[in-house]
């Protein structure tokens, strides 16, 4: 079983739906982090969380340490979303390693 | 802030052949990592670097991959010799010595025919 677990592993939506991504892990963590990645290769950090909930713009991520489970909410879908989403948690304190999940591809249509 | 540096951008070299790549880390980050990712898979750690030292490589294949960054600032990643298996995105990664930001750079994607 690997230690960070995604759902779903890809995801097809139309233009403005309300979308969920979930990361759940069996690992004692410093933070979890959520990436995302384009075709191409180039990874974008777009959270980084400890605790609670984060907001930017469309985007959304909760975590909930006990659970030891994380979400990230995209409102209001849009075509440019479409990409790669990668959770990733921390082991090790700041200067530890990431692990990563599979990644849930997503698709957004117009 | 200028972001993690790498290049090439792309690569596409004969099985058997020698490959390097380049990373330059944000100036001041003194952890540098990194990382393999083979298609439809997450990232998986090859070396990390702590200024010059190197903090976990337990998951580089040592008999044909090295890396070095010999002053603690870039460093190169070097495939020698190549195999089909080794196609993937190298991912280059710095962090701060204090705090938990991670930056990536764009990535190197290897092809080997």
């Amino acid at each position: 079983k690997n230690e960070v677990e995604q759902s779903p592993q890809n995801l097809t939506a139309q233009e403005g739906e309300f979308i969920t991504i979930n990361c759940s892990y069996s690992v004692g963590i410093s933070a979890l982090h959520w990436l995302q990645q384009h075709p191409g290769g180039g990874i974008v950090s777009l959270f980084m969380l400890s605790s609670g909930k984060k907001k930017h713009g469309r985007l959304i991520a909760t975590i909930n340490i006990q659970e030891k489970h994380s979400s990230l909410h995209i409102t209001a879908s849009h075509p440019r979303d479409s990409a790669v989403y990668i959770c990733a948690v921390r082991v090790g304190g700041s200067q530890g390693n990431l692990i990563f999940g599979k990644g849930t591809k997503l698709s957004v249509k117009p | 802030e200028a972001g993690v540096a790498q290049s090439p951008r792309y690569k596409i070299i004969e099985k058997r052949q020698s490959v390097a790549f380049w990373c330059n880390p944000i100036s001041g980050h003194a952890t540098l990592y990194w990382y393999q990712q083979i298609l439809g898979q997450g990232p998986k750690l090859l070396i990390q670097f702590q200024n010059n030292g190197v903090v976990d490589d337990s998951q580089l294949p040592k008999d044909r991959f090295s890396a070095e960054r010999l002053k603690g600032v870039d460093s190169t990643l070097k495939i020698q010799p190549a195999k089909l298996e080794d196609s993937a995105v190298y991912l280059c990664a710095s962090s701060p010595d204090r705090g938990y930001g991670y930056t990536f750079g764009s990535g190197t994607r290897l092809t080997v025919v």
